[in-house]
């Protein structure tokens, strides 16, 4: 069974960074390009960056970049986003995703809070 | 590419059937084009993928058309656990975006 779970969350102040992680299982993390999707609180869904399965190639949505850093370790089962220069509207659930073209997988998200 | 989806809220009974339109900026392949459900407090649900294919485990109730800028999502008889948001998605330029979504609520 395909499995993400994502940590990390939490509160931080404006001009605070995160480190947000996403351990994979139930399959080979390697073969799979890796997203992060976010969901502002009764907002809709916004796709934030995603990285190929060897980690040489990554995009970000123009709202996060420079700002955010996507990166994995396929010997760990992980994925990461690294978070710096949080703002206020970085509030959001975010949501760790599998697939190239669509998402048939899910974690269950985690919330980041951004304020003073 | 921008993803616009109309109408924001459609307010249907039970049994009723539904026709949700998503709209992009530009002319998407029809493989790159994908809808979601998602209900409070869950994450998304993949329904359809590459504009008509459901997604494993999606009654045939749920259909998904369309090519070029113009796609549609239709449910055809309408199920309570059927209300909720949809959102569709595109992945033609990498940049993914998503549209921000149709409301589907109890009449």
């Amino acid at each position: 069974e395909v499995q993400l779970v994502e940590s990390g969350g939490g509160l931080v102040q404006p001009g605070g960074s995160l480190r947000l992680s996403c351990v994979a299982s139930g399959f080979s993390l390697r073969t799979y390009t890796m997203n992060w999707v976010r969901q502002a609180p009764g907002k809709g869904l916004e796709w934030i960056s995603y990285v190929s399965g060897t980690g040489y190639s990554s995009y970000y949505a123009d709202s996060v970049q420079g700002r955010f850093t996507i990166s994995r370790d396929n010997a760990k089962n992980l994925v990461y986003l690294q978070m710096n220069s949080l703002r206020d509207d970085d509030t959001a659930v975010y949501y760790c995703t599998r697939g190239q073209n669509n998402y048939p997988d899910w974690g269950r998200g985690t919330l980041v809070t951004v304020s003073s | 590419i921008v993803l616009t989806q109309s109408p924001g809220t459609v307010s249907l009974s039970p049994g009723d059937g539904a026709t949700l339109s998503c709209r992009a900026s530009q002319s998407i392949s029809g493989a790159y084009l994908a809808w979601y459900q998602q209900k409070p407090g869950q994450a998304p649900r993949l329904l359809i993928y590459a504009t008509s294919n459901r997604a494993t485990g999606i009654p045939d109730r749920f259909s998904g058309s369309g090519s070029g800028t113009d796609f549609t999502l239709t449910i055809s008889r309408l199920e309570p656990e059927d209300f909720a948001v949809y959102y569709c998605q595109q992945s033609g330029s990498s940049l993914r975006t998503f549209g921000q979504g149709t409301k589907v609520e109890i009449k």
